[in-house]
C-alpha cells in the first residue's frame, strides 16, 4: 500500500511569486485535503477535494487554489506569495464511502517565502 | 464552530514516567476524535481514534477514552520512552468534514 507522497519536500520562493505543490494520495483513497501548518501551530484546513471538485474550504483567500485529477492526485497553487505563507503544507487523503476513514498525511512541503 | 483545546507544552518527563496530555473539545453533534503524532521533520501520523462516546482508542501503549459528558479525550501512557518524544495533536472530525486540530503539545522524554 503506497502512502501519501508530496513534492517537493522543500521550496524557497520570493514574495509575489506563484508556487505549485503536488500530492499523490494513498492507494484507494478518493478525497484529498490540504492543510497549512505554521511554525509551532496546529494544522489549519485550507480546502478539500472529492471527485475533482472542491467540497469544503477553510478561511483562506482565493489566491489559494487547488485541483484534483482523475487519479485522485492533487495540486495546491498559491499566487502572489506573502511572507506569512511560509509554513509546512500538508496533504491528507481519505476514503469517502460507507465508513468514515481517518485522514492519512504526507510528510509535507516546507515553503519558505523571502 | 468546532474547536479543540490542548494543554500547553512542553511536557518534560523522565523515561518510564506516566504521561497525560489533556484535550477538550467543542463541537456540534457527535464528532470522531483523534490523536496524531508528529516527529521532527515529518508529517502527521495517526496514533489512535475513537468514533463514539465511551470508546477507547489505543495503540503502541497509548490510550484515550471518548468522554462525552466532559467533552474530553485525554491521551495517556503508562511508561514513556525516549522515542516517544514528539508533538502530539488532538483533533476532531464531524462526519465527512475536515479535521479541526488543537495547537499541539510537545513531549520531551529524557533517559
Amino acid at each position: 500500500e503506497t502512502g501519501v507522497t508530496q513534492s517537493p519536500t522543500h521550496l524557497i520562493k520570493t514574495r509575489g511569486q506563484q508556487v505549485t505543490l503536488r500530492c499523490s494520495s494513498q492507494s484507494g483513497h478518493n478525497t484529498v485535503s490540504w492543510y497549512q501548518q505554521a511554525l509551532g501551530q496546529g494544522p489549519q484546513f485550507i480546502f478539500q477535494y472529492y471527485r475533482e471538485e472542491e467540497n469544503g474550504r477553510g478561511n483562506f483567500p482565493p489566491r489559494f487554489s487547488g485541483l484534483q485529477f482523475p487519479n485522485y492526485s492533487s495540486e495546491l497553487n498559491v499566487n502572489a506569495l506573502e511572507l506569512d505563507d511560509s509554513a509546512l503544507y500538508l496533504c491528507a487523503s481519505s476514503l469517502r464511502g460507507g465508513e468514515i476513514s481517518p485522514l492519512h498525511f504526507g510528510n509535507g512541503t516546507r515553503l519558505t517565502v523571502t | 464552530g468546532d474547536s479543540v483545546t490542548q494543554m500547553e507544552g512542553p511536557v518534560t518527563l523522565s523515561e518510564e514516567a506516566f504521561l497525560t496530555i489533556n484535550c477538550t473539545y467543542t463541537a456540534t453533534g457527535y464528532p470522531s476524535l483523534f490523536w496524531y503524532v508528529q516527529y521532527p521533520g515529518e508529517g502527521l501520523q495517526l496514533l489512535l481514534k475513537a468514533t463514539k462516546a465511551d470508546d477507547k482508542g489505543s495503540n503502541k501503549g497509548f490510550e484515550a477514552t471518548y468522554r462525552k459528558e466532559t467533552t474530553s479525550f485525554h491521551l495517556e501512557k503508562g511508561s514513556v520512552q525516549v522515542s516517544d518524544s514528539a508533538v502530539y495533536f488532538c483533533a476532531l472530525r464531524s462526519g465527512y468534514s475536515t479535521l479541526t486540530f488543537g495547537k499541539g503539545t510537545m513531549l520531551l522524554v529524557s533517559p
